[in-house]
């Protein structure tokens, strides 16, 4: 069964930093391109970044372009995203998801977490 | 300002059938796949259609996807109670260089 568990969620002030995380299983990780997908509070989805499985291809949104950073680690069947300079714009809820694909350049999103909260506030 | 705009809301009567839009360009629906999710209250979004209109073992064959030129719908048929959730369109767009997603539509059954 393909598992897919968000941490490192939480309240930060703005201009800090965070580091998310997402603990794969179930599934070849290194088979597939990953990504991060958000959700504000009572609005549509947003994707941030994806990458591909062997981290040789990588896309942002440009909301977060230079500020955030995607990283995988195969070995430990984990996703990342480094989130710098946060902004009360990004409070939302961060959704890992698996590809279909090994690309990035797909919208096909076979599974999802449950999501980490993330809240930018004073 | 979503890049794919879809109606904020719909809504059907148990058995009915409904349509929701997804409206795009050429450099998204008319040159990618259409892919549509179902987001249930207060759940992870879930993969309903694939490839314009290829449905994920499990996803039953009521709900069926369709492109045209720079659109596409999702068609739900025999609506279900269990059918009232949020769903999204979403395709690669190419002078974004990456994923678009609709704003969402607001499934109420009545």
């Amino acid at each position: 069964e393909v598992q897919l568990v968000e941490s490192g969620g939480g309240l930060v002030q703005p201009g800090r930093s965070l580091r998310l995380s997402c603990a794969a299983s179930g599934f070849t990780f290194d088979d597939y391109a990953m990504h991060w997908v958000r959700q504000a509070p009572g609005k549509g989805l947003e994707w941030v970044s994806g990458i591909s499985w062997n981290s040789g291809s990588i896309g942002y949104a440009d909301s977060v372009k230079g500020r955030f950073t995607i990283s995988r680690d195969n070995a430990k069947n984990s996703l990342y995203l480094q989130m710098n300079s946060l902004r009360a714009e990004d409070t939302a809820l961060y959704y890992c998801a698996k590809d279909k694909t090994d690309i990035v350049a797909t919208t096909h999103f076979d599974y999802w977490g449950q999501g980490t909260l993330v809240t930018v506030s004073s | 300002q979503s890049v794919l705009t879809q109606p904020p809301s719909a809504s059907g009567t148990p058995g009915q059938r409904v349509t929701i839009s997804c409206s795009g360009s050429s450099s998204n629906i008319g040159s990618n796949y259409v892919y549509w999710y179902q987001q249930l209250p207060g759940t992870a979004p879930k993969l309903l259609i694939y490839r314009n209109n290829q449905r994920p073992s499990g996803v039953p064959d009521r709900f069926s996807g369709s492109k045209s030129g720079t659109s596409a719908s999702l068609a739900i048929s025999g609506l279900r109670s269990e059918d009232e959730a949020d769903y999204y369109c979403a395709a690669w767009d190419d002078s974004l260089s990456g994923p678009a997603f609709g704003g969402g539509t607001k499934l109420t059954v009545l």
